[in-house]
């Protein structure tokens, strides 16, 4: 059965500081990785999708890495903001491509200004 | 930009009531779904749709649970007689084949 995990559970930096989310996942056969930002109360806002084929994705000051033979995916804000403050979750989506997307528990990130 | 919506933000409703949860997925998708997060707790998969039937669901979606797209733009889901826990937010998203899956606002579920 897939399971993911993301490690830390919560992280505090100061503002301008680059970092490192962490994802892992337990069966190396997946269809794709999706990684989003959720704050408070509020839906999942996508952020970048990784095909099981691929190695990275970025976006401006994101970027996702897929290893998918050891089963971890990162992702690394670069000079982080304030308004980076947010939950990122990561998602892995199975093979036969149903759409279904078994999620981490989440990183609560927060920066100070 | 196109986004998912979705109607009502909130609802309130007495344990053993139907409630309708309703979504406007992005036009050109093909895939709805449904998923839930009770407070505190992982997103969890409820039901996948194509092709006007359920390709996939999950154990939590029992008899208890429906899902319809009655028209070409909503996508609902049904709850027959809720459960207090039923309480959470439920997500509904949409994707084209093998690409990004875009999430609504969700509708937060209170089940008293």
């Amino acid at each position: 059965k897939q399971e993911v995990t993301q490690i830390p559970a919560a992280l505090s930096v100061p503002e301008g500081e680059n970092l490192v989310l962490n994802c892992s996942f337990t069966d190396s056969a997946i269809y794709n990785l999706q990684w989003f930002r959720q704050d408070p109360g509020k839906g999942l806002t996508s952020l970048l999708l990784i095909q099981s084929s691929q190695r990275e994705q970025t976006s401006g000051r994101l970027n996702a890495s897929l290893d998918k033979s050891s089963g971890r995916s990162t992702l690394y804000i670069a000079a982080s903001q304030p308004g980076d403050s947010a939950t990122y979750l990561c998602a892995v989506s199975l093979p036969g491509n149903t759409g279904k997307l078994i999620f981490g528990q989440g990183t609560t990130l927060q920066v100070k200004p | 930009e196109p986004e998912v919506t979705q109607t009502p933000s909130h609802q309130v409703t007495q344990m053993g009531q139907e409630v309708i949860l309703r979504c406007v997925p992005i036009s050109n998708h093909l895939y709805f779904y449904w998923y839930r997060q009770i407070l505190g707790q992982k997103v969890e998969f409820l039901v996948s749709f194509y092709n006007n039937e359920i390709s996939e669901k999950s154990e939590i979606f029992d008899d208890q649970f429906s899902v319809e797209r009655p028209d070409g733009s909503n996508f609902t889901l049904k709850i027959r007689s809720t459960k207090l826990e039923d309480s959470a937010m439920y997500f509904c998203a949409s994707s084209s084949a093998g690409r990004s899956k875009f999430f609504g606002p969700g509708t937060r579920l209170t089940v008293l």
